[in-house]
């Protein structure tokens, strides 16, 4: 069975750093492509970023390039978001999904990411 | 980046009725537009892929068509357990988006 488990989110102040990971199982992670998707408050989906799956070329949000990293160990079958100098519209629930030819049809239960001080 | 919007905004609906969504792409995105389902506090669910292409263990009534810029995803027979909202995305260009959703509630 296919499972995604987020974990680090919490709380952060304007402008400080956060870093999500992604715990992946029940697949070999190492063969595919992944992404994190973010719902704010109420509101809909948004794609942030995605690499593929040698972690050798990673792609972004024009809103969050620069301040987001996305990486991955395949030895340990986990995915990484780094996310720096955090703002308010970052507050969002993140989604970490498995990204199979621009679909997600595996999703985590997502975490949230609150950035206010 | 390419535009979708969904339309209606809000569909209400009668159990055992057929309905349509309908998702229209500000470009084309050939058939890279997938559909999900998503309901209150849970991840979202992918129904529907490349605009038509059905998933495992998802029900038979949930199909979609399409390609270019105008897609539809239908339902044959809503059921109760259907009421949620519904979100279109296109995976043609990066960014990859979403539309606004659509919400099915209860008429």
């Amino acid at each position: 069975e296919v499972q995604l488990v987020e974990s680090g989110g919490g709380l952060v102040q304007p402008g400080r750093s956060l870093k999500l990971s992604c715990a992946a199982s029940g697949f070999t992670f190492s063969n595919y492509y992944m992404a994190w998707v973010r719902q704010a408050p109420t509101k809909g989906l948004e794609w942030v970023a995605s690499i593929t799956n040698s972690g050798g070329s990673t792609y972004y949000r024009d809103s969050v390039k620069g301040r987001f990293t996305i990486s991955r160990d395949n030895a340990k079958s986990t995915l990484y978001l780094q996310m720096d100098s955090l703002r308010s519209e970052d507050t969002a629930t993140y989604y970490c999904t498995r990204d199979y030819y621009s679909s997600y049809i595996y999703w985590g239960q997502g975490v949230m990411v609150t950035v206010s001080s | 980046d390419v535009v979708l919007t969904q339309s209606p905004a809000t569909l209400s609906v009668t159990p055992g009725e057929r309905i349509s969504l309908s998702c229209r792409a500000s470009e084309s995105v050939d058939t890279y537009l997938h559909w999900y389902q998503q309901k209150p506090n849970e991840s979202p669910r992918l129904l529907i892929k490349y605009a038509s292409q059905s998933i495992s263990g998802i029900p038979s009534r949930f199909s979609g068509s399409g390609s270019g810029t105008d897609f539809t995803l239908s339902i044959n027979g809503v059921e109760l357990e259907d009421l949620s909202i519904y979100y279109c995305q296109q995976g043609n260009s990066l960014p990859y988006t979403f539309g606004a959703g659509t919400k099915l509630e209860l008429k």
